[in-house]
C-alpha cells in the first residue's frame, strides 16, 4: 500500500541550529502540504505546494522557515534558525486532487517528524 | 480564521462501553468535513469525509453523523476496544482546519 514517507521520525537540536525535514508523497499526488502540531491543538496548515508551486503559506513563517519541491515531488521544509517555540511535530500530507479541491480530497499523511529544540 | 471546536479534550473509557464526542463549526459556508483517527507513532488514518447535512457513515463499528445547519458533528464508537485508544480529529474547509482533537483512552 502507498505511503507518504518522512524522515528523519525524531529530531533534536539546540536553539539557533538549522533543521531539515524530509517528505517524499504517494506516487502521482499532485498536492503536498506541510503542518506543524504543537501538543494540544490540531494540525496547522504551513504551506501547501500544487506540483512544484506553491499554493498557501500564508501561515509558514517566512523568517525562519523555508519550503521547496524543486520537481513537484519529494519535499523539503527547513527551519534555521531554530527556535525553543519550533518543537512540535511536523507533518506532511499528500492528495491526489488540484488545489483548491482540497476538501473532497482524501489526504493521505505521514508518521511526522517529532522535533525537539533545547 | 475559520473557529473548530471539538469536545471532549479527552475521554477515558471502559473497554465494551459506547462513546461519541463532538465536533463543532461555524455553519455558514461549509464545504466538507472529514474526520481522521492518530494512533500514537502512526500516521493519522482517515475515517470519514462528509459533505451533506444529515450524512450519516459508518464504518465498523464507528459511525459518524452531520448536522450543518446546526454546525456539528458526532463522532460514536460502539463497544470501545483498547485498539480505538487514540486521538480523533476533525478538519473542515478548503484549507482543512483542524480542531484540537478528542483524546480517547480505552481501558481493559
Amino acid at each position: 500500500e502507498a505511503e507518504v514517507a518522512q524522515s528523519p521520525r525524531y529530531k533534536i537540536t539546540e536553539k539557533s541550529q538549522a533543521v531539515a525535514f524530509w517528505c517524499d508523497p504517494i506516487s502521482g499526488h499532485a498536492t503536498l502540504y506541510w503542518y506543524r502540531q504543537i501538543l494540544g491543538q490540531g494540525p496547522e496548515l504551513l504551506v501547501q505546494f500544487q506540483d512544484e508551486s506553491v499554493v498557501d503559506d500564508s501561515q509558514l513563517p517566512k523568517d525562519r522557515f523555508s519550503a521547496e519541491r524543486l520537481k513537484g515531488v519529494d519535499s523539503t521544509l527547513k527551519i534555521q534558525p531554530a527556535e525553543l517555540g519550533d518543537s512540535a511535530m511536523y507533518l506532511c500530507a499528500s492528495s491526489g486532487g488540484l488545489a483548491g479541491w482540497g476538501s473532497y480530497n482524501e489526504q493521505f499523511f505521514g508518521p511526522g517528524t517529532r522535533l525537539t529544540v533545547l | 480564521i475559520l473557529n473548530v471546536e471539538q469536545s471532549p479534550q479527552s475521554l477515558h473509557v471502559q473497554e465494551g462501553d459506547s462513546t461519541n464526542f463532538t465536533c463543532s463549526f461555524p455553519s455558514s459556508n461549509f464545504y466538507a468535513l472529514h474526520w481522521y483517527r492518530w494512533e500514537t507513532a502512526k500516521s493519522p488514518e482517515a475515517l470519514f469525509v462528509m459533505t451533506l447535512n444529515g450524512d450519516e457513515k459508518k464504518k465498523g463499528r464507528i459511525s459518524a453523523t452531520l448536522n450543518t445547519k446546526e454546525g456539528y458533528s458526532y463522532l460514536y464508537i460502539k463497544g470501545s476496544q483498547p485498539e480505538d485508544s487514540a486521538t480523533y480529529l476533525c478538519a473542515l474547509g478548503q484549507n482543512f482546519v483542524f480542531g484540537p482533537g478528542t483524546r480517547l483512552s480505552v481501558l481493559p
